[in-house]
């Protein structure tokens, strides 16, 4: 079975800060997405990668920035955090990019910016 | 850009009952359409997925059908359980492997 890890289930954080979730899997997926899920807007992607050191604008990338440095390895930055940023945060990876395989998703990072 | 629609956003029904959960979107020109369950807070789990190709998908009591010329998919889940309890989302990948979301339909199986 596909696992997809994220660091923190819950993290507080001040306004200001620079903050780092981290997301890694363990089959070998060349595709990893970043989402974040507010109630009433659904899911919406952030940004993501298809490749070791590749990283693709989503819908909402503005106030954040990725980083994958390693193929299972893939990091959101908050560069200054902010409470508009209070949100749950998930992670996702695909095997690869036009396979029609699933995208298999962590448990989530809720995120509360005071 | 490409709209997804669930409706209805919550359901409530007894156990045993066949339900039938609707997905709509705005753009044909979709690659695979894929149906989730989220428990509450939890990530998604992938349930069926449908390529663009195909008609529909079966996985024991769940059957989901997609009719891309209408922008319809259909998530049809037979003698409910009050463990299907969850929410549903229904998501579709654009030919870029972006993939849309839809905001859910929250069901409750009551016992």
């Amino acid at each position: 079975d596909v696992k997809v890890t994220q660091s923190s289930r819950y993290l507080v954080k001040r306004t200001g800060e620079k903050v780092f979730l981290e997301c890694v899997q363990d089959m070998d997926h060349e595709n990893m997405f970043w989402y974040r899920q507010d109630p009433g807007l659904g899911l919406r992607l952030i940004y993501f990668s298809y490749d070791v050191k590749m990283k693709e604008k989503g819908d909402i990338p503005e106030g954040y920035s990725v980083s994958r440095e390693k193929k299972e390895r893939f990091s959101l930055i908050l560069e200054s955090a902010s409470t508009n940023q209070t949100s749950m945060y998930l992670c996702a990876s695909s095997l690869y990019l036009q396979g029609n395989q699933p995208q298999h998703f962590g448990d989530g990072t809720r995120l509360s910016i005071l | 850009k490409q709209e997804v629609t669930q409706i209805p956003a919550a359901l409530s029904v007894p156990e045993g009952e066949n339900l039938v959960l609707n997905c709509s979107f705005t753009d044909s020109a979709i690659y695979n359409l894929q149906w989730f369950r989220q428990d509450p807070g939890k990530g998604l789990t992938s349930l069926l997925l449908i390529q663009s190709s195909q008609r529909e998908q079966t996985s024991g009591r769940l059957n989901a059908s997609l009719d891309k010329s209408s922008g319809r998919s259909t998530l049809y889940i037979a003698a409910s359980q009050p463990g299907d309890s969850a929410t549903y989302l229904c998501a579709v990948a654009d030919n870029f492997n972006k993939f849309y979301f839809g905001s859910g339909t929250k069901l409750n199986v009551k016992p």
